[in-house]
This record gives structure tokens, C-alpha cells and sequence, in this order.
């Protein structure tokens, strides 16, 4: 099992950023997807989350109106798209899949985000 | 949202001797199924975290047997029995119950 993220960006205050990530070696729709921040030198922070199955979604409400996460069946492959981007989004940000109930657990290795002028 | 409390956040331990961390929920983890819906990460220096325990008390593959977790409800441990060099990091609760899921601050290990 693989979970393969896009490399880093570098973007300005007020832009959008979008991260992939691909999955391989299981069934990309058995398990949702989830988004997960980690600010420098800070702990874990949720977003959200997508369901492969029917690319349906959920946000952290502190990310609702500039987060989106999608899912491509076809490519087996999660996005992440953040807007109106702020230093304080300068962060690393994993992907993670797996269920809650059975121990399978995979994560990302991270994709960096810097926002700078 | 479900607020997650780690105690202590910094934990220095002798190797072999053992150490426990503490997580307390702000709602109870139960859901229908009976299940405690708390799991325990550890995040190693410059790696992504790593699932020790789901489901309050269960291993994930490959995670040493001197690692335990226990709880119920809202209060809930992770208890190393014998300390390794190995086991520095950084320990994170996290429930699994409902959405947003959250996080405790973490507990930063590292060997006295």
C-alpha cells in the first residue's frame, strides 16, 4: 500500500493551492480520505475528509467556504484545494486513509505549503 | 467539537522504566457499536504519525506489545511498559467517534 503526495509549493497571500494525493496497492473506495494540517512546530489539526465512493465531503468549520476535497476513481487519486490563502496556512498537510475499526492506517508522506510574498 | 486533553505534554523517561500518558475527552468516545472510538499516533522526528492503537486498546500491525492502551468514555491511557530509545516522538490521542475528528496537543517523549 502506497499514498503518494504531490510535492511542495510555494504560493502568494490570496491564492489557491491544490495538493494531490494517490493511492495504490487497495480498493481507493473502501476508505475515506482524510485532510490533515500540521503548522510548524505544532500539533494535528483535521479538515476533512472525502468519501471515494461518492466524493462526498466534510470540513472542519474553521476551513468551510475555502476548502474543497475531491476524489478522481478514476485515477485513484484525492485533492485538496485551499483559497484565500494567509501565512498562517504555511504549513505541512498529510493525507491519511484508512478505517477506523480495523487497525489500516496509511498516511502521506506530506506535502509543504509556504505562503510568501 | 469534541475536545481532546493530553496530560502531561512533556513526558523525559529513563530507558526501561515505563511511562503512561493520559487522554480525556470532553464527550464520551462510545458509540452504538460499544466501541471506544479513541486511537493513540506517534509521531517520530521528520515522519508522519504512525497508528499505534485504535479502538482504545488495539495494536495496530507491527506495534510492540510493551505499548497498551485502556479507557472507557471520556478517560483513556497509553502505558508503555519498558521504555525504549526507540519510543521518543511525539504521542497524539485522536477520536474517532464523530466529525471533525480531533486531536490531543501531544505528549512530547524524549529519553532523560
Amino acid at each position: 500500500v502506497q499514498v503518494e503526495q504531490s510535492g511542495a509549493e510555494v504560493k502568494p497571500p490570496g491564492s489557491t493551492v491544490r495538493i494531490s494525493c494517490k493511492v495504490s496497492g487497495y480498493t481507493f473506495t473502501e476508505y475515506y480520505l482524510h485532510w490533515i494540517k500540521q503548522a510548524p512546530g505544532k500539533g494535528l489539526e483535521w479538515m476533512g475528509l472525502v468519501d471515494p465512493e461518492d466524493d462526498g465531503s466534510v470540513y472542519a468549520e474553521r476551513f468551510q467556504g475555502r476548502l474543497t476535497i475531491t476524489a478522481d476513481t478514476s485515477l485513484d487519486t484525492a485533492y485538496m484545494e485551499l483559497s484565500s490563502l494567509t501565512s498562517e496556512d504555511t504549513a505541512l498537510y498529510y493525507c491519511r486513509t484508512g478505517g477506523s475499526t480495523n487497525g489500516f492506517d496509511m498516511w502521506g508522506q506530506g506535502t509543504m505549503v509556504i505562503v510568501s510574498s | 467539537d469534541i475536545l481532546m486533553t493530553q496530560s502531561p505534554l512533556s513526558l523525559p523517561v529513563t530507558p526501561g522504566e515505563p511511562a503512561s500518558i493520559s487522554c480525556r475527552s470532553s464527550q464520551s468516545l462510545l458509540y452504538s457499536d460499544g466501541y471506544n472510538y479513541l486511537d493513540w499516533y506517534l509521531q517520530k522526528p521528520g515522519q508522519p504519525p504512525q497508528l499505534l492503537i485504535y479502538l482504545t486498546s488495539n495494536r495496530a500491525s507491527g506495534v510492540p506489545d510493551r505499548f497498551n492502551g485502556s479507557g472507557s468514555g471520556t478517560s483513556f491511557t497509553l502505558k508503555i511498559t519498558r521504555v525504549e530509545a526507540e519510543d521518543v516522538g511525539v504521542y497524539y490521542c485522536m477520536q474517532a467517534v464523530q466529525t471533525p475528528r480531533t486531536f490531543g496537543q501531544g505528549t512530547k517523549v524524549e529519553i532523560k
